[in-house]
């Protein structure tokens, strides 16, 4: 079984572009995560969807980010446009709804470099 | 406030020695605990989880945490230290409720083992 995949693994853009991260969870999955970590410091939730619907957005943190999940599968990331701060690694993890055993399942990231 | 500390940043041992990894959290409400662990290149792995009964919980790799509630802490223990145990260790609480989990993180220990 596949697991969590993020694209694109790293990516470096100039201050002011836009940068879009894709998330394809475990299939059947119907929890989707995002999640940052900036400059070694905690992973803070960003949000959580489940199938197509946004469940909890409040981690997100202004309206620069905006994240999709179409048809409730994989889910994208466009942060637009991209500010300094911005940089950090953005993980996604997924888990399934029924049978929730507690553990997320986690990609392994996406490294986002603003210059 | 919600919140995981993880006090050491960086820890070093060498290979054989035991390892101890402390956990402290603040939170309102039953805490479900969890250890994850990144190697390098990959997502983060669920070590082991507490979620009620039985204070010491055993993990996958040889690793174990005791739930201290009187200290709200969750410190995670191996007996013996290998090589490919050098990775970042993230401490995590959060609820389970709807189906879904919405953690919070600590910062990481990044533990470095020498031969």
């Amino acid at each position: 079984e596949a697991g969590v995949t993020q694209f694109p693994s790293h990516s470096v853009i100039e201050k002011g572009q836009t940068v879009t991260l894709r998330c394809d969870p475990i299939s059947g999955h119907d929890n989707l995560y995002w999640y940052r970590r900036v400059m070694g410091k905690e992973i803070k939730f960003l949000l959580h969807f489940v199938k197509e619907s946004k469940q909890d957005e409040s981690g997100m943190p202004n309206n620069r980010f905006l994240a999709e999940r179409t048809g409730g599968t994989y889910s994208t990331l466009k942060v637009q446009p991209a500010e300094l701060e911005d940089s950090g690694v953005y993980f996604c993890a997924s888990s399934p709804r029924r049978r929730n055993t507690g553990e997320l399942f986690f990609g392994e990231g996406s490294r986002l470099t603003v210059l | 406030a919600q919140s995981v500390t993880q006090p050491d940043i960086h820890i070093t041992v060498s290979e054989g020695a035991s390892l101890e990894l402390r956990c402290n959290y603040s939170y309102g409400a039953t805490p479900y605990l969890f250890w994850y662990v990144q190697s390098p290149g990959q997502g983060l792995q669920l070590l082991l989880k507490y979620f009620s009964g039985d204070t010491l919980v055993q993990g996958i790799k040889g690793f174990e945490a005791e739930f201290k509630r009187s200290q709200s802490s969750f410190n995670l223990r191996k007996p013996s230290v290998h090589w490919s145990d050098a990775a970042e260790y993230f401490c995590a609480v959060g609820p389970i409720s709807g189906g879904y989990n919405k953690l919070i993180f600590g910062a990481g220990t990044r533990l470095a083992v020498h031969p």
